[in-house]
């Protein structure tokens, strides 16, 4: 029962917008949403843990839609260093991390 | 602060024998600490949930006795990989948290492995 999340990949002009979603087919508590380069580990970008929340960081935020059992996450203007892919992690009613589909995310000059 | 190590960062060894990964949290004291496993263009799979002192929590179809987890301290907790294979190649990954709670994870910077 992994998230998924759309798109699978997109490719972006720096300073266009964008949208990925995550979406479970269980009841969620929590939402993460992590960025990785290719290589590296996730680097956390923020946590969302009650129905209808939202949230920003820069130019990156996020809303947290507990009855539909997703989660999207917003990038306006993006920058180069957007690039890499994003990830939700879930959990539901347990502490566990259970991580969705993953968005490859590639932003060109 | 919250950072987590992993050690090594990358190895390589023959089919058989067996790698020890290690997972600390350096300026916290990590309750909770899971192990994941990435294989390429792939999300991270849990393998095992480790909790200090206690036997660990293995999610289904992750072999016990192949990967061998202890959770010594509160700032180290080691994955065992037994008679490596080539199919084991993958990129490994700890996080902690400082409690078992909904709170961010702090991911190490993970380890590549290669079965010969």
């Amino acid at each position: 029962q992994q998230p998924v999340q759309s798109p699978q990949a997109v490719i972006l002009r720096e300073g266009e917008d964008a949208v990925i979603n995550c979406s479970s087919s269980k009841a969620l508590y929590s939402v993460h949403w992590y960025r990785q380069k290719h290589g590296e580990a996730p680097v956390f970008l923020m946590i969302l843990l009650k129905g209808g929340e939202q949230k920003g960081h820069e130019k990156i935020s996020a809303s947290f839609n507990e009855k539909k059992q997703q989660s999207s996450l917003y990038l306006t203007a993006s920058q180069l260093s957007y690039s890499g892919t994003y990830f939700c992690g879930t959990t539901s009613g347990t502490y566990k991390y259970i991580f969705g589909t993953g968005t490859r995310l590639k932003v060109l000059a | 602060g919250a950072v987590v190590s992993q050690h090594p960062s990358r190895v390589i060894c023959k089919s058989g024998t067996s790698v020890k990964i290690e997972c600390r949290s350096l300026d916290f004291q990590a309750t909770t600490m899971f192990w994941y496993r990435q294989f390429p263009k792939q999300s991270l799979m849990l393998m095992a949930t480790s909790n200090e002192g206690s036997k660990a929590t293995y999610e289904q179809g992750v072999e016990k006795d192949k990967f061998l987890i202890n959770h010594a301290s509160l700032t180290l907790s080691t994955l065992t990989v037994t008679s490596a294979h080539p199919e084991d190649s993958s990129f490994y990954i700890c996080s902690a948290s400082h409690t078992s709670s909904y709170n961010e994870q702090f991911f190490g910077p993970g380890t590549r492995l290669t079965v010969l």
